[in-house]
């Protein structure tokens, strides 16, 4: 099975601020990463999918890159929306995983 | 539009089966590539990975818990069941449907099940 190590845990920014989440992963995965945005109560939603791809309707902002077995969720330009908890998950092999996640949280 | 939806029972006894129907619509799963997987999310934890079912109708399982698990499909009713047995206090969780194409793009709202006696 392929582990994810996802950090930080927990992140304080402050609106405007550029942050960066990693993920690693225990093998490669030729870029099959994904990164979800997860609001309290809500389901996940995408918003990057093969490592650096932007989902539909997602803000620019929001950018992925890496390969091989790390990758990075960036986010230029906080806004007060965007607190939230982030995943990164793998769809290179079954099964799939996730990170453990990443708590973003107004500085 | 793509819609998702789970229904199942709120609350299970330990050792109970659990079964859980994904009803969805705006795609079909009989359309080569598509796939549905279960999530689940315990309180105030991560996201984990279940199972999944393809259009070919292959199946692919958790390692820790394929012996529990079983994902089926009914095309022409637009659902996939999950049925988990044993249920434990520990399986207490939201549990989630979604479909993937490039990752999990369309995600049902989510169902609680709680495991108590």
């Amino acid at each position: 099975d392929i582990q994810m190590t996802q950090s930080p845990s927990s992140l304080s920014a402050s609106v405007g601020d550029r942050v960066t989440i990693t993920c690693r992963t225990s093998q490669s995965i030729s870029s099959y990463l994904n990164w979800y945005q997860q609001k309290p109560g809500k389901a996940p939603k995408l918003l990057i999918y093969a490592a650096s791809s932007l989902q539909s309707g997602v803000p620019s902002r929001f950018s992925g890159s890496g390969s091989g077995t790390d990758y990075t969720l960036s986010i230029s330009s906080l806004q007060p929306e965007d607190f939230a908890t982030y995943y990164c998950q793998q769809s290179y092999d079954t099964p799939y995983s996730f990170g453990q996640g990443t708590k973003l949280e107004i500085k | 539009q793509v819609t998702l939806k789970e229904s199942g029972p709120a609350l299970v006894k330990p050792t109970q089966t659990l079964t859980l129907t994904c009803t969805f619509s705006g795609f079909s799963l009989s359309t080569i590539g598509m796939r549905v997987s279960w999530i689940r999310q315990p309180p105030d934890k991560a996201l984990e990975w279940l199972a999944r079912i393809d259009w070919d109708d292959d199946k692919f399982y958790s390692t820790s818990l394929k012996t529990r698990l079983t994902i089926s499909k009914d095309t022409s009713k637009n659902q996939v069941v999950l049925t988990m047995t044993n249920m434990d206090p520990v399986d207490t969780a939201t549990y989630y449907c979604a479909r993937e194409l490039w990752g999990f793009d369309y995600w049902g709202q989510g169902t609680l099940v709680t495991v108590s006696s």
